[in-house]
C-alpha cells in the first residue's frame, strides 16, 4: 500500500455528463500526478499540481482540468464527458516535483465507463 | 521528447525459470528511468528506479535492472519466476531538465505456467 488513496473505485456517467475525481496523497507529500490509462495501453500524463498550482500538462483538452486543495488532496475534473474518456484514472503523488530522481508513487485508480 | 518501447507486448515463462523484459528508451537530458508493476484492477508499484548512479539496480521480489546509456536500454530480469509475477509491467522515463511527468511505455503482460 503507497497511502495515496482514490475515489470512487467506480463511476458510471453518460456522454455530455460532469466527472469528479478524488485523490489524497500520501503524508508528506506536495505533489500530486493525473494519469489516464485506457484498456491494454499504459498511462498518459493529463496534468501536475505542485503546491495548488499546476505544473505540467499533457496533451489533453482543456475540459480536463484539476484542483490542489491546502493539504495537496486533489481533484480532476472532466466536463462533457466523451466515449473515448472511458479509462482507468491514476493518481500519483511524490515529494518534489521535478527533482531528479523522483518517485511517484500510485493510488487503485478510478474506473470510469462512459455510456 | 523523451518516449518508451516495450519490445514484447506479452512474454510466457515456466514457472522457476529466467524473466527478461525488454525496454528502450529515448530522452533529449539525462533520464531517470523507473519499472512499474500492476497486477490485475490493481494501482502501479515501484518495482525500481535508476538515477544516475550504479547501473545495475536491485529493486524488490528479486527482479533487477541494467542501464545501458549505449544501448540505451533498460532491461528487466529475475533469475527465477514466481507465480505471483503474473502481471503487467511498465517501463518508464522521466526527464532529467524540468521533467515532471512519467512517460510510460506500452507495458508488457507476463505470463507465469506451473
Amino acid at each position: 500500500e503507497t497511502g495515496v488513496t482514490q475515489s470512487p473505485t467506480h463511476l458510471i456517467k453518460t456522454r455530455g455528463q460532469q466527472v469528479t475525481l478524488r485523490c489524497s496523497s500520501q503524508s508528506g507529500h506536495n505533489t500530486v500526478s493525473w494519469y489516464q490509462q485506457a484498456l491494454g495501453q499504459g498511462p498518459q500524463f493529463i496534468f501536475q499540481y505542485y503546491r495548488e498550482e499546476e505544473n505540467g500538462r499533457g496533451n489533453f483538452p482543456p475540459r480536463f482540468s484539476g484542483l490542489q486543495f491546502p493539504n495537496y488532496s486533489s481533484e480532476l475534473n472532466v466536463n462533457a464527458l466523451e466515449l473515448d474518456d472511458s479509462a482507468l484514472y491514476l493518481c500519483a503523488s511524490s515529494l518534489a516535483a521535478g527533482a531528479t530522481g523522483e518517485t511517484q508513487y500510485f493510488g487503485p485508480g478510478t474506473r470510469l465507463l462512459v455510456l | 521528447a523523451q518516449s518508451v518501447t516495450q519490445l514484447d507486448s506479452h512474454v510466457s515463462v515456466s514457472e522457476g525459470t529466467p524473466v527478461l523484459l525488454r525496454c528502450n528508451y529515448s530522452s533529449s537530458y539525462s533520464p531517470s528511468l523507473f519499472w512499474y508493476v500492476q497486477h490485475p484492477n490493481k494501482g502501479l508499484q515501484l518495482l525500481l528506479k535508476y538515477t544516475s548512479a550504479a547501473t545495475l539496480v536491485k529493486g524488490i521480489n528479486g527482479f533487477e535492472a541494467e542501464f545501458k546509456k549505449s544501448e540505451t536500454s533498460f532491461h528487466l530480469t529475475k533469475p527465477s519466476a514466481h507465480m505471483s509475477d503474473a502481471a503487467e509491467y511498465f517501463c518508464v522515463v522521466k526527464a532529467g531538465a524540468a521533467g515532471n511527468k512519467l512517460t510510460f511505455g506500452g507495458g508488457t503482460r507476463v505470463l507465469v505456467k506451473p
